[in-house]
């Protein structure tokens, strides 16, 4: 089945730091999302993805899609410790019609040090 | 809106029993998933739906049972409690054509 594998698990950082995580899968995807979770919360949707190469950003933060749509990746640049969390990309795999799956990769468990 | 719903919060349960998460969404979202987060492993499918009447199998489906009678409900049936079935679970909903999911708050489920 598709797999999606997300580096590193963990992170930490000095505030003020950037950071990066990558998501890589074994398929080539319709889209690509990326999630943040904070400690005890639930995930919350951050962007999507669609075309090869694209590239979007969101204040600090910036996403890319590789041209093969196979990888994606997430910066911050300068972190804070608003950004403490998992950052979790998910695969958006369309079988047709209405009918699609997510799969997730493990996240990444960011940590800032003030 | 409310958003999308989870009861009960917290559960424990013993080995053998059964229980029904619940989840609803009031966002008229056609799809609907159940997700169960164990650490160090992310978030893995179990179930969903992308209507009513209709529901598939995900990623770790055995030991759970789905149905969806409405667009708004979405249960999800654990049949014969087992500890390995201990983790915290999430539902989530979207609309079939943009694919953004909105998560519930989570049921943290304890099974001795």
């Amino acid at each position: 089945g598709q797999q999606v594998m997300q580096i590193p698990q963990y992170q930490h950082v000095q505030e003020g730091e950037d950071f990066t995580t990558y998501c890589n899968s074994s398929t080539t995807l319709s889209n690509i999302q990326w999630y943040k979770q904070r400690p005890g919360g639930h995930p919350v949707f951050l962007i999507q993805l669609v075309k090869s190469g694209e590239v979007k950003k969101q204040k600090r933060l910036t996403f890319q899609f590789g041209e093969a749509k196979k990888n994606s990746s997430l910066h911050i640049t300068a972190t804070q410790t608003t950004d403490v969390g998992t950052y979790f990309c998910a695969g958006v795999m369309n079988s047709g019609g209405s009918n699609y799956k997510l799969t997730f990769g493990k996240g990444t468990l960011l940590t800032v040090n003030p | 809106n409310a958003g999308v719903t989870q009861t009960p919060k917290f559960q424990v349960l013993k080995t053998g029993q059964s229980m029904t998460l619940q989840c609803a969404q009031d966002m008229n979202h056609e799809y609907m998933s159940w997700y169960r987060q164990d650490p160090g492993m992310g978030l893995r499918l179990i179930h969903y739906s992308v209507g009513a009447g209709i529901t598939d199998q995900g990623e770790v489906p055995n030991g759970y049972n789905v149905s969806r009678s409405t667009t708004e409900d979405f249960p999800l049936r654990l049949l014969s409690a087992a500890p390995s079935q201990t983790s915290v679970y999430f539902c989530a909903s979207s609309y079939t054509t943009t694919y953004e999911q909105y998560f519930g708050p989570g049921t943290r489920l304890t099974v001795t």
